[in-house]
């Protein structure tokens, strides 16, 4: 079976860092771009950031740009989000996501809240 | 990078149509045949129903239609049902490896 399993939320204060985890199964992990992809309280889908096959390649939305850093360990099947400076307005739930062009297999996701 | 534009709700009684359209730029919808569209049940993980524009994935109802004219997506269902009820986005390449969503729209089935 095809999985992603997102952890490493919580509750972090403003300015904190947390780090996600992504771990995936039943695929060839190594041969997919991944992303994360956050949805904030009462709002909608955002991507956050890309990664493709060979680690060469990342980008990210504007407003995580130089605090979010994403990566993979393709040994271990598993996808990173390293998140610094964290802001409230990063709270939300955020998904693991398998896609090139278009999103296929999506975690159930991770629940990250910035608050003092 | 800004949101692409959808209604934010919608409605229909079974068994009839509704449309859900998904307005961005040239930079976005217009200019790549890479749209998609997702139903999300609120604590579930999405899931994809339509991509590259028209294209259904295996499992997918054929209810469920994609189109593209200029900026502007839309995504029908026919024949509504129950369980059709959900949040549905849109989303489309943008170009240099960044992706755009849109606000969600809202379906309810009467």
């Amino acid at each position: 079976e095809v999985q992603l399993v997102e952890s490493g939320g919580g509750l972090v204060q403003p300015g904190g860092s947390l780090r996600l985890s992504c771990a995936a199964s039943g695929f060839p992990f190594s041969s997919y771009w991944m992303h994360w992809v956050r949805q904030a309280p009462g709002k909608g889908l955002v991507w956050v950031s890309h990664i493709i096959r060979d680690l060469i390649s990342t980008t990210y939305a504007d407003s995580v740009k130089g605090r979010f850093t994403i990566s993979r360990d393709n040994a271990k099947n598993t996808l990173y989000l390293q998140m610094n400076n964290l802001r409230a307005e990063d709270t939300a739930v955020y998904y693991c996501v398998r896609g090139m062009y278009y999103m296929d297999v999506w975690g159930q996701g991770t629940t990250v809240t910035v608050s003092s | 990078q800004s949101a692409l534009t959808q209604p934010r709700s919608v409605s229909g009684s079974p068994g009839q149509s509704v449309t859900i359209s998904c307005t961005g730029t040239s930079s976005d919808v217009g200019g790549y045949n890479y749209v998609s569209w997702y139903q999300h049940h609120p604590g579930k993980a999405p899931k994809i129903m339509i991509y590259d524009v028209s294209k259904r994935p295996s499992g997918v109802p054929d209810r469920f239609s994609g189109s593209k004219s200029g900026n502007t997506a839309s995504l029908t269902i026919s024949g509504l049902q129950a369980e059709d009820e959900a949040d549905y986005f849109c989303s489309s390449y943008a170009g240099s490896n960044t992706w755009v969503f849109g606000g969600g729209t809202k379906l309810t089935v009467l």
